[in-house]
């Protein structure tokens, strides 16, 4: 079993700036990281999958970074907006079609 | 496309109740996972099925816990007798093989 630890746990920010966050997992027999967005009554939604070292994603305003060496991953959201507020989740996996495991999330709330 | 279907969306039972719930995967999607998350921390996986077959059931409490997946397409997940610490939001998630997984957006159960 993986250990993925996220933080901060949970995140005010004013809209308009920016912030990010931070993933990290075990190195070791690791074979994706990914991101979701998990908004409240909603499924969870994929950002991005990353599989290899130095990776770097980006889907509008929001981008991610992978470090597999040193098992991290940040997730970046510049200029935030109120429809950015949702739990931004990540899960390691250990082969193509494993099973994920997933941090506690964290909390954003963008406030106006 | 569509996605990821489950029912109920929420369900309040006695302890020692009985549940199931239920999930239709995107079509031709051969993997489904069911995953259970408690208030608080992240998801966690219960099963994995490839087509009609279990890959992995290593965390479910196979004492009260039970699944099946008909014919490799919908699948069922069933609680019986149901504790306390059920209280959970179950997420059901397909993919193809080697591939990101999908979310439907979970079942909310309280455990009265």
């Amino acid at each position: 079993i993986l250990n993925v630890e996220q933080s901060p746990q949970s995140l005010h920010v004013q809209e308009g700036d920016s912030t990010n966050f931070t993933c990290s997992f075990p190195s070791s027999n690791f074979y994706a990281l990914h991101w979701y967005r998990w908004e409240t009554a909603k499924s969870p939604e994929a950002l991005f999958v990353m599989t290899l070292n130095g990776d770097e994603k980006k889907k509008g305003r929001i981008s991610a970074t992978l470090n597999t060496k040193e098992g991290y991953s940040y997730l970046y959201i510049k200029g935030s907006q109120p429809e950015d507020s949702a739990t931004y989740l990540c899960a390691s996996s250990g082969g193509g079609a494993d099973g994920l495991t997933f941090g506690k999330g964290t909390h954003l709330i963008i406030q106006p | 496309e569509a996605g990821v279907a489950q029912s109920p969306r929420y369900k309040i039972i006695e302890k020692r109740q009985s549940v199931a719930f239920w999930c239709n995967p995107i079509s031709g999607h051969a993997t489904l996972y069911w995953y259970q998350q408690i208030l608080g921390q992240g998801p966690k996986l219960l099963i994995q099925f490839q087509n009609n077959g279990v890959v992995d059931d290593s965390q479910l409490p196979k004492d009260r816990f039970s699944a099946e997946r008909l014919k490799g397409v919908d699948s069922t997940l069933k609680i019986q007798p149901a504790k306390l610490e059920d209280s959970a939001v179950y997420l059901c998630a397909s993919s193809t093989w080697v591939h990101e997984q999908f979310f439907g957006p979970g079942t909310r159960l309280t455990v009265l």
